[in-house]
């Protein structure tokens, strides 16, 4: 079964630093790989999504890398505001015929003005 | 476009009561799916439903729950006899046929049992 794991479970640091979050996961064989927002007491906004051939992804001063055969993605926050602070999931979709999600238990970051 | 929308979004109950709570998915997407997110938690695969099929239910946790969406739209999942262990957040999932891949999700159901 895939497990994903993310490290550090909760980082604070000042505005305007750049910081990495880090997900990784146990079978590489993936189709994709999401990663998502999720503000306290509510759902999860898709922040960018990884296809499996590709290396990275980029939204504005996110970016997203993956390399499949290590089994490792990160997310990188340049510049980072208040307004960033939130929990941070990644999730995989693998390639074993299950069309689900499987997540880890997320970054809580917390960005301090 | 409108995003994928749950109701309730709270939801408090009794042990040992039945409890529905509604997915309406993207307009247009074939593929529905239910997560359960406990505190401090990733969320967890219950159900998936292509079309108006359950196509892989090997997430639900016991027979208390079952969920249908008899029209390939709107999704209902149901828990019988509640347990306080039952209680987190139920998240739904949209995603379409050319994009299966990428899902989309709804602010989710906040259920209590008290």
């Amino acid at each position: 079964k895939q497990e994903v794991t993310q490290i550090p479970a909760a980082l604070s640091v000042p505005e305007g630093e750049n910081l990495v979050l880090n997900c990784s996961f146990t079978d590489s064989a993936i189709y994709n790989l999401q990663w998502f927002r999720q503000d306290p007491g509510k759902g999860l906004t898709s922040l960018l999504l990884i296809q499996s051939s590709q290396r990275e992804q980029t939204s504005g001063r996110l970016n997203a890398s993956l390399d499949k055969s290590s089994g490792r993605s990160t997310l990188y926050i340049a510049a980072s505001q208040p307004g960033d602070s939130a929990t941070y999931l990644c999730a995989v979709l693998t390639q074993t015929g299950a069309n689900n999600l499987f997540f880890g238990t997320g970054t809580r970051l917390t960005v301090i003005p | 476009g409108a995003g994928v929308s749950q109701t309730p979004s709270n939801k408090v109950t009794e042990k040992g009561k039945y409890v529905e709570l509604r997915c309406d998915p993207i307009s247009g997407h074939t593929a529905l799916y239910w997560y359960r997110q406990s505190l401090g938690q990733g969320p967890e695969f219950l159900i998936y439903f292509q079309g108006t099929g359950a196509a892989d239910d090997s997430g639900l946790p016991n027979d208390r729950f079952f969920a249908v969406r008899p029209e390939g739209s709107v999704s209902t999942l149901k828990i019988q006899r509640t347990e306080r262990g039952d209680s987190a957040v139920y998240l739904c999932a949209s995603s379409a046929e050319d994009r299966w891949g990428e899902q989309f999700f709804g602010p989710g159901t906040r259920l209590t049992v008290l």
